[in-house]
């Protein structure tokens, strides 16, 4: 039962156009959506997070969105650069069992 | 990654030998949590700790022990391993007052 889903594999981006990627979940009680980016052969490093009460965080170049109705957050990189070049996961966490859900990940290139 | 440290960074085990990966962090979290990363999935939780002298298991917590005697160490033992626990493993901790998680830079185990 895969609750947090990141349906694309791969995206690939023109350097300086809009990257956005797409995250699903089916639970409710998450307190707080997270998003990661990884590089090979690297733990993941945290990029940007939301409350599950609001619906958009802003953060630099990164801007999440939350739809609750839609069980739906995306994470939008503005302009992309090739340094976004990287592996990005959804994470979802829910206070109560200390547990960090995390999506399959999503291979973002980005096309000079 | 600073402030979350894990060793050994690669290690490979004979099936039925027995190891443990260190995790230490300098950062007083109250939370830490093992995770591990298998291709084509999310990182998955083995076993998480929510203070000195607390531990509970996660999402795939079988063949695997967690002690946690102090706040900076969480040790991740395999008790006779096997195959299927070859993998990549993050430790990670958090604030109790934070969301955002910090991860290890991982350890990449190969059980043959």
């Amino acid at each position: 039962d895969q609750q947090v889903k990141q349906n694309s594999p791969s995206l690939s981006v023109q350097e300086g156009r809009i990257s956005i990627l797409n995250c699903d979940y089916t639970n409710s009680m998450f307190d707080y959506f997270l998003w990661y980016k990884k590089y090979p052969a690297e733990g993941p490093t945290f990029l940007i997070s939301i409350s599950s009460i609001k619906d958009k965080n802003e953060d630099g170049r990164f801007t999440v969105f939350l739809n609750k109705s839609a069980k739906h957050l995306s994470l939008h990189i503005v302009p992309s650069q090739p340094g976004d070049s990287a592996v990005y996961f959804c994470a979802a966490l829910h206070f109560g069992n200390e547990k960090l859900t995390f999506g399959t990940g999503t291979r973002l290139t980005i096309i000079p | 990654n600073a402030g979350v440290t894990q060793t050994p960074k690669f290690q490979v085990l004979k099936t039925g030998q027995s190891m443990t990966l260190q995790c230490a962090q300098d950062m007083n979290h109250e939370y830490m949590s093992w995770y591990r990363q298998d291709p084509g999935m999310g990182l998955r939780l083995i076993h998480y700790s929510v203070g000195a002298g607390i531990t509970d298991q996660g999402e795939v917590p079988n063949g695997y022990n967690v002690s946690r005697s102090t706040t900076e160490d969480f040790p991740l033992r395999l008790l006779s391993a096997a195959p299927s626990q070859t993998s990549v493993y993050f430790c990670a901790s958090r604030a109790g007052q934070e969301n955002t998680i910090y991860f290890g830079e991982g350890s990449w185990l190969t059980v043959v």
